[in-house]
């Protein structure tokens, strides 16, 4: 596609239950990124992908929080367990390469733990 | 580990006035600078971006910004805001061979 997508736009889940989230980087990016985005707490870093070198995870808050990139391309944030605390816009950006280029970011996964 | 400060969370400011908005990084190593700007309701885009060369960046919409490696800093500029620049604007560092760090945001407000 034309730019990152990501889905669903919104979700709106029960306390415990476990979610996931999916982003489609554009075609050939090597680099994607997920970032959570809370009210005053900016864009906070989770993981981040590039190429076939092993994912930096250092931003991952909990064990509960794990992600995947199949093939490359299409990747999946999964939350289990989910907590008030994890209510929050997660976005995801791919880029061209890594340091020096661009991030292209997705509209986000509005995320609503009840 | 690279880190980004950005001092001021809100910027209120009347329209065709000046701004800036303060930016300060932290890094052992040379770093790639970004500005990133997330208008209401919308996904971020990039603003302007340093990598090397000219310490004055010039970027959309008329913002300016100026590396300043004694300092550290990177601070957004715009001699005049209009209404419609109203929007967060994030800070971001990264080095050659490393991940986007972001600050926590400026939130720019600009009343008529």
């Amino acid at each position: 596609g034309a730019g990152v997508s990501q889905s669903p736009s919104n979700k709106v889940t029960e306390k415990g239950k476990d979610v996931e989230l999916r982003c489609d980087p554009i075609s050939g990016h090597t680099a994607l990124y997920w970032y959570r985005q809370s009210l005053g707490q900016g864009l906070e870093f989770l993981i981040y992908f590039q190429g076939n070198s092993a994912p930096d995870k250092s931003g991952l808050p909990s064990d509960r929080f794990s992600a995947e990139r199949t093939g490359g391309s299409v990747s999946t944030l999964t939350i289990q367990r989910t907590q008030q605390e994890d209510s929050a816009v997660y976005l995801c950006a791919s880029s061209p390469g890594q340091g020096r280029t661009e991030a292209f970011f997705g509209q986000g996964t509005r995320l609503t733990v009840v | 580990a690279q880190s980004v400060t950005q001092l001021d969370s809100q910027v209120p400011v009347f329209e065709e006035a000046p701004v800036e908005l303060r930016c300060n990084y932290s890094s052992s190593v040379s770093v790639y600078l970004f500005w990133y700007v997330q208008y209401p309701n919308q996904g971020l885009q990039l603003l302007l971006k340093y990598l090397s060369g000219s310490t004055l960046v010039k970027g959309i919409n008329g913002f300016e910004a100026e590396f300043n490696k004694s300092q550290t800093s990177f601070h957004l500029r715009k001699p005049s805001v209009h209404i419609s620049d109203t929007a967060e604007y994030f800070c971001a560092v990264s080095r050659l061979t490393d991940k986007l760090i972001f600050g926590t945001g400026t939130r720019l407000q600009v009343f008529p």
